[in-house]
């Protein structure tokens, strides 16, 4: 089954300190891989998306992620957190075999601290 | 970029009733919309993908008769929770994919703010 998984429910980092929330997927084929960030009843922000090219893909907000198809994985990254980047980070893939939907991961809360 | 207005924000209302919640797309035409359900500090379930003019796709295991979902412009879905009860109560995220740059799934997900509905 296609899915994305992320292991953490929870991420404490604190502020300057580099930052990384963790995201392993499993589709066939080709993956599109993106990720989004939620605030306090707000609706998803996109951050980035991985499409195909390059594996290191700069987004908002100072935020990158790494695919790495090895490993199957798209970590989410920032060299120094902040404290407005305390939010809920979704991983979202791409359901392959032309249904065109996003499917998400459990989401992770990453908390930075003063 | 890509603007999805969602209304109302927040609607609290009486078991039994009925909730309309609009979706709208308010720079680009949305041949597609995505109903999605959040339960608190939990993830996105997908429910239904709305289609204008024609009925929405329902994942399984969504109450098509209890989700009504109407797409009837290129513009505007609407999600109907119908009689209502207290575990309908959760916030209802619409999202639409804008398809100027061309069709394709790699376009980005654009999401309304969210509706939280309560059920007393």
């Amino acid at each position: 089954a296609q899915s994305v998984a992320q292991p953490e429910d929870q991420v404490n980092v604190a502020e300057g300190n580099p930052l990384t929330v963790k995201c392993t997927y499993s589709v066939s084929g080709n993956p599109y891989l993106f990720w989004y960030v939620q605030y306090p009843n707000r609706g998803l922000q996109f951050l980035l998306k991985y499409i195909t090219g390059d594996n290191l893909v700069k987004g908002s907000y100072g935020f990158e992620a790494e695919f790495n198809k090895s490993q199957t994985s798209f970590h989410l990254k920032k060299p120094s957190a902040l404290v407005s980047d305390s939010a809920l980070y979704f991983c979202a893939v791409l359901l392959s075999g032309g249904y065109n939907k996003l499917i998400f991961g459990a989401g992770t809360r990453l908390a930075v601290h003063p | 970029g890509a603007v999805v207005s969602q209304h109302p924000s927040r609607v609290i209302c009486k078991s039994g009733t009925s909730v309309k919640i609009e979706c709208r797309s308010l720079d680009f035409q949305a041949t597609t919309m995505f109903w999605y359900r959040q339960f608190p500090k939990q993830s996105l379930m997908l429910m239904a993908t709305s289609n204008e003019g024609s009925k929405a796709t329902y994942e399984q295991g969504v109450e098509k008769d209890k989700f009504l979902i109407n797409h009837a412009s290129l513009t505007l879905s609407t999600l109907t929770v119908t009689s209502a009860h207290p575990e309908d109560s959760s916030f209802y995220i619409c999202s639409a994919r804008d398809l100027r740059g061309g069709s394709s799934g790699a376009n980005v997900l654009t999401f309304g703010a969210g509706s939280r509905l309560t059920v007393l």
